[in-house]
């Protein structure tokens, strides 16, 4: 056990569709990220939260939406994705940023 | 967006073999590099935080090494064993809390 979980664990959803991810670190960490794997590419890091403040990443679309309200959970809010959204959606934490991190198991997204 | 590039892509060897991967990054604003194992079907687990010139980590029959001023890091692991088999990630931390990851080296040992 990793200490990290994410629900839910499989989603599929329309394109014109509101869902959220969500994930618990029970490890006492500082730092949590959203990272996006999809096929053939590398891990790609979305969004990472130091102290609950957000490190901007602009290169991520605002269709992707986080949310840290405490340093135990973090939300990933999604809004009219594309098809090429579709990946897999892990979320990580670390003691603080920079530090080793722990991974959930992953969100595994398909929109349709 | 950064480059971290990983070598080779696949590797199959021989229970008992001792292999080596490779990650280049770039050397500017480095903070750190970590490895990790992915295994099917499971989350990627942290192997090393390396944050030095010169760093060398060892946890049981894996190491790595790395050099900033060149960047690039190995890992070895001696004596592969069936259980090794995993796509090993590399991951270069900037000074700017980014990270990148490599596309990882895909291992399988064969008994």
């Amino acid at each position: 056990e990793t200490g990290v979980t994410q629900t839910p664990r499989h989603l599929v959803m329309g394109m014109t569709n509101k869902k959220s991810l969500k994930c618990e670190q029970h490890l006492g960490h500082n730092a949590m990220y959203w990272y996006k794997q999809s096929a053939k590419k590398p891990l790609e890091l979305m969004f990472v939260y130091s102290l609950e403040e957000r490190v901007e990443n602009n290169s991520v679309p605002s269709r992707f939406s986080p949310e840290c309200p405490n340093s135990s959970h973090l939300f990933l809010h999604l809004h009219t994705l594309q098809p090429e959204d579709s990946a897999l959606y892990l979320c990580a934490s670390s003691q603080v940023a920079g530090n080793e991190q722990y991974f959930g198991p992953g969100t595994r997204l398909t929109v349709t | 967006i950064l480059n971290v590039e990983q070598s080779p892509q696949s590797l199959h060897v021989q229970e008992g073999d001792s292999t080596n991967f490779t990650c280049s990054f770039p050397s500017s604003n480095f903070y750190a590099l970590h490895w990790y194992r992915w295994e099917t079907a499971k989350s990627p687990e942290a192997l090393f935080v390396m944050t030095l010139n010169g760093d060398e980590k060892k946890k049981g029959r894996i190491s790595a090494t790395l050099n900033t001023k060149e960047g690039y890091s190995y890992l070895y692991i001696k004596g592969s064993q069936p259980e090794d088999s995993a796509t090993y990630l590399c991951a270069f931390a900037n000074t700017g809390n980014q990270f990148y990851f490599g596309t990882g080296t895909s291992l399988t040992v064969i008994p």
